[in-house]
């Protein structure tokens, strides 16, 4: 079965980087963009990007330009997320989310999420 | 940016009823919205895009409406299951945006 699985909960300080991961079995990784997803505590969903999983080219949203990196580890059917100079704002969870059949932007799996907290 | 707009914010229902949410964009999108649940420990779960089109899976008590700038979620015949968050999304233009959410909650 189709499952993404995300890294654990991560604690930083203002200023540190994190990288998370979002691991894909049960389909061919090449075939299906990846998307990422941020929530910030008790708020909404908040699209952040997305990752062309056989070219590799990401597209980031305007919000989400500069500090926020998307890469891919192909041959381990992972997409990473790193995010660098940490702001206390980063403080959310983030969703990896594969692209469905039908449209690039209608997401039909996701991963658990993962716990960023950033805090001195 | 496409804004989308829920209500309820809050919804308190019994098992066995039905209920409605309700999501508006700031612009036409056609029929170009899909909606998402939300569980605790949990990964979201796609239900419908397209506006009505049921991704494989969804129990058929979950249905879509609307097309333009208004859309609405019906689930009949409430489970336990079903109780959680639920977001609306429009997957019509360049961002994709997320209404803020409705929290069903057992009454």
């Amino acid at each position: 079965q189709i499952q993404l699985v995300q890294s654990g909960p991560e604690l930083k300080k203002p200023g540190e980087s994190v990288k998370i991961s979002c691991k894909a079995s049960g389909y061919t990784f090449t075939d299906y963009a990846m998307h990422w997803v941020k929530q910030a505590p008790g708020k909404g969903l908040k699209w952040m990007g997305w990752i062309n999983t056989y070219t590799g080219k990401p597209t980031y949203a305007d919000d989400f330009k500069g500090r926020f990196v998307f890469s891919l580890e192909a041959s381990a059917s992972t997409a990473n997320l790193q995010i660098s100079n940490l702001k206390n704002e980063d403080t959310a969870t983030y969703f990896c989310a594969r692209r469905g059949v039908y449209n690039n932007y209608v997401f039909d799996y996701w991963g658990q999420g993962v716990m960023v907290t950033v805090s001195s | 940016d496409v804004q989308m707009t829920q209500s309820p914010s809050n919804l308190a229902a019994s098992p066995g009823e039905s209920v409605s949410i309700n999501c508006k964009a700031s612009k036409s999108i056609s029929k170009y919205l899909a909606w998402y649940q939300q569980k605790p420990g949990k990964a979201n779960k796609l239900l419908i895009y397209s506006g009505s089109t049921l991704q494989s899976g969804t129990p058929s008590r979950f249905s879509g409406s609307g097309s333009g700038t208004d859309f609405t979620l019906t689930i009949r015949n409430l489970e336990p299951e079903d109780f959680g968050l639920y977001y609306c999304q429009q997957h019509n233009e360049y961002p994709p945006t997320f209404g803020a959410g409705t929290k069903l909650e057992l009454k």
